[in-house]
């Protein structure tokens, strides 16, 4: 099973900040990479997909790179709705693994 | 518009069994596949399982294989998930999901709002 680590578990920023999430993978993945946002009460939501590709519809603050077994979501100017949790997840192999999520809180 | 919407959840006595059900609608039922996650209260979330469009191969956690069953009706766009020999640990809620291809090693491109299952006496 692949291991997804993601750092740091929690992280408090200020608005307009840029903020960095890791997260590592127990043996490489290529580019089968996928984030998502989960706000309190609610569903995940697809931000990027495959290490770096925008999804449409959400905001171009949201970035990701990486590939192998590194990979990072990075958001550009943080705004007050970016609090929520955020999960990497892999689709490399099965069994499917997450991360196990970065709380990002905003002062 | 794509929804998934859950149904079946509720509480449950441990060693029991439950049959969750996801509605699909506003797209081509039979050419994604399906996956159930799920998340236990306050923490990360957690494949559980999942079946291609066809229904012929499925997949499973190790947490759940053997107790758990997932499949799909194609003619009425609906994904089920036979729960037996629950345990406290199963708790959770579990999202309907649907992989962006036909493939469950996808990315999950729709949730759906999840349905509770709690496993208490």
């Amino acid at each position: 099973e692949i291991v997804l680590t993601q750092s740091p578990d929690f992280h408090s920023v200020t608005p307009k900040e840029k903020v960095s999430i890791a997260c590592r993978a127990t043996q490489t993945i290529g580019n089968s990479l996928h984030w998502y946002q989960q706000k309190p009460d609610q569903s995940p939501k697809l931000l990027i997909k495959y290490a770096s590709q925008s999804i449409s519809g959400v905001p171009s603050r949201f970035s990701g790179s990486g590939s192998g077994t590194d990979f990072t979501l990075t958001i550009n100017s943080l705004e007050a709705e970016d609090a929520a949790t955020y999960y990497c997840h892999q689709s490399s192999s099965l069994p499917i693994t997450f991360g196990q999520g970065t709380r990002l809180e905003i002062k | 518009e794509v929804q998934l919407v859950e149904s079946g959840g509720g509480l449950v006595q441990p060693g029991g069994s439950l049959r969750l059900s996801c509605a699909a609608s506003g797209f081509t039922f039979s050419s994604y596949a399906m996956t159930w996650v799920r998340q236990a209260p306050g923490k990360g979330l957690e494949w559980v399982s999942g079946i291609s469009g066809s229904g012929g191969s499925t997949y499973y956690a190790d947490s759940v294989k053997g107790r758990f069953t997932i499949s799909r009706d194609n003619s009425k766009n609906t994904l089920f998930l036979q729960m037996n020999s629950l345990r406290a640990e199963d708790t959770a809620v579990y999202y309907c999901a649907r992989a962006a291809v036909g493939v469950v090693t996808a990315e999950i491109d729709y949730w759906g709002q999840g349905t509770l299952v709690t496993v208490s006496s």
